[in-house]
């Protein structure tokens, strides 16, 4: 199973958006509405900030939003905060108990 | 609240094994489809294996790079997940966590217990 596909950085200034790319295939991101995102601060654990294509946990900002067309979903940063600079995962459930996840993006606020 | 403590992690040789555990606290493992994942240094994360809830059968799969060689079990008494990992190889070295997961999203994570194997 192939990791699924990011780009390796994207930036913005405080306030603008950005938005991040997950590009898998058809039997993982276009198979299935189980996508979710993870914000990751170095040498912590990841944070699941984003479940089922577009749901957002109890406690994450509404900044954060997902959606996903085809086999690429999408995780938009509105309003971007100093504090949203880290590294960004998506997953896809792949089929047959089986995960994958993306290779990451770093967000810089610049 | 949901704390998972993953423990066990070394420096071993290659061809050795590996015990990891992971205690959990605020959650009955049975009663969850808990998961490994591994993040190699300055990479992402791996899906490493699972183990479903008691009630979904406790069926346990692998991803294939490990699959043959990781084991993945739980205690209920002692409400502890396990990683028994064998024929360990260079790239098997990570950081290990214990994650819960739900409807394909891994929710809850343990802080991590990092595995390096070298000769």
């Amino acid at each position: 199973q192939s990791a699924l596909t990011q780009p390796p950085s994207a930036s913005g200034s405080p306030g603008q958006s950005v938005t991040i790319s997950c590009t898998g295939t058809s039997s993982d991101v276009g198979g299935y509405n189980y996508v979710s995102w993870y914000q990751q601060y170095p040498g912590k654990a990841p944070k699941l900030i984003i479940s089922d294509v577009s749901k957002r946990p109890s406690g994450v900002p509404d900044r954060f939003s997902g959606s996903k067309s085809g086999n690429t979903a999408s995780l938009t940063v509105s309003g971007l905060q100093a504090e949203d600079e880290a590294d960004y995962y998506c997953s896809s459930y792949a089929g047959n108990n089986k995960y994958v996840f993306g290779s990451g993006t770093k967000v810089t606020v610049l | 609240e949901v704390q998972l403590v993953e423990s066990g992690g070394g420096l071993v040789k290659p061809g050795e094994s590996l015990r990891l555990s992971c205690s959990a606290s605020g959650i009955i493992i049975s009663n969850a489809w808990m998961n490994w994942v591994r993040q190699a240094p300055g990479k992402g994360p791996e899906w490493v294996g699972l183990i479903k809830s008691r009630s979904n059968g406790g069926t346990i799969d692998y991803a294939a790079p490990v699959k043959g060689r990781f084991s993945i079990s739980r205690d209920d008494s002692k409400n502890t997940l396990y990683l028994q990992m064998n024929s360990l190889k260079s790239e098997d070295t990570a950081v290990y966590f214990c994650v819960t997961e739900s409807s394909g999203a891994f929710h809850i994570w343990g802080q991590g217990t990092m595995v390096t194997v070298s000769s």
